[in-house]
């Protein structure tokens, strides 16, 4: 069975630091995985995915993520971060080999940047 | 282009009522999906479809039905709500294509009293 796992409800970082969201997974088959990002009273919006090839993947806003195969992680992260970052964040995994498309989500990860 | 569109935004429901969500897509997705939004659960999959007139359960379809009639269409039905159906519902598309992402649509607020 898959399965996600966002092992933080929140993290609270400082605007400017470097930020960390944490994602594991459990899929049998190739995964792939994606994040997405939740405003308050809004749907969700795609960040990133990562289906194959290069570990490290880029996305909107200056996010990126890193695969890692052996620690079956695929962690969020920034640079440096805005108060704007301030969000619900949602880490996802499909089946490489779907048929149908069903994406499994994380519980979300509360990211809160303060100035 | 619209995308995702659900219809409506918010309801209040007594128990014991029914209602239908609709989502309304404009991309051709064959795939779409019903998801509920919990705090600190995530969103889980209630039931999602392959295409016109194909529907499967996802983790938690009790409670609910849905219809896939035309292709951009997916509705989800509630027909006896129960306070534990408060929830934000999401709906979700994408292409067969297994490597896309799944577009969301703005959510419908569900309260049952």
């Amino acid at each position: 069975a898959q399965s996600v796992a966002q092992p933080e409800d929140q993290v609270n970082v400082a605007e400017g630091n470097p930020l960390t969201v944490k994602c594991t997974y459990s899929v049998s088959g190739n995964p792939y995985l994606f994040w997405y990002v939740q405003y308050p009273n809004r749907g969700l919006q795609f960040l990133l995915k990562y289906i194959t090839g290069d570990n490290l993947v880029k996305g909107s806003y200056g996010f990126e993520a890193e695969f890692n195969k052996s620690q079956t992680s695929f962690h969020l992260k920034k640079p440096s971060a805005l108060v704007s970052d301030s969000a619900l964040y949602f880490c996802a995994v499909r089946r490489g080999s779907s048929n149908t498309g069903k994406l499994i989500f994380g519980q979300g990860t509360t990211l809160q940047v303060k100035p | 282009n619209a995308g995702v569109t659900q219809t409506p935004k918010f309801r209040v429901l007594k128990t014991g009522q029914s209602m239908t969500l609709l989502c309304a897509q404009d991309m051709n997705h064959e795939y779409m999906y019903w998801y509920r939004q919990d705090p600190g659960m995530g969103l889980r999959l209630i039931h999602y479809s392959v295409g016109e007139g194909t529907t499967a359960k996802g983790e938690v379809p009790d409670g609910y039905n849905v219809s896939r009639l035309k292709k951009q269409n997916f509705l989800l039905g509630l027909e006896s709500a129960a306070p534990s159906q408060t929830s934000v519902y999401f709906c979700a598309s994408s292409y067969t294509v297994t490597n896309t992402e799944a577009f969301f649509g703005q959510g419908t607020r569900l309260t049952v009293v």
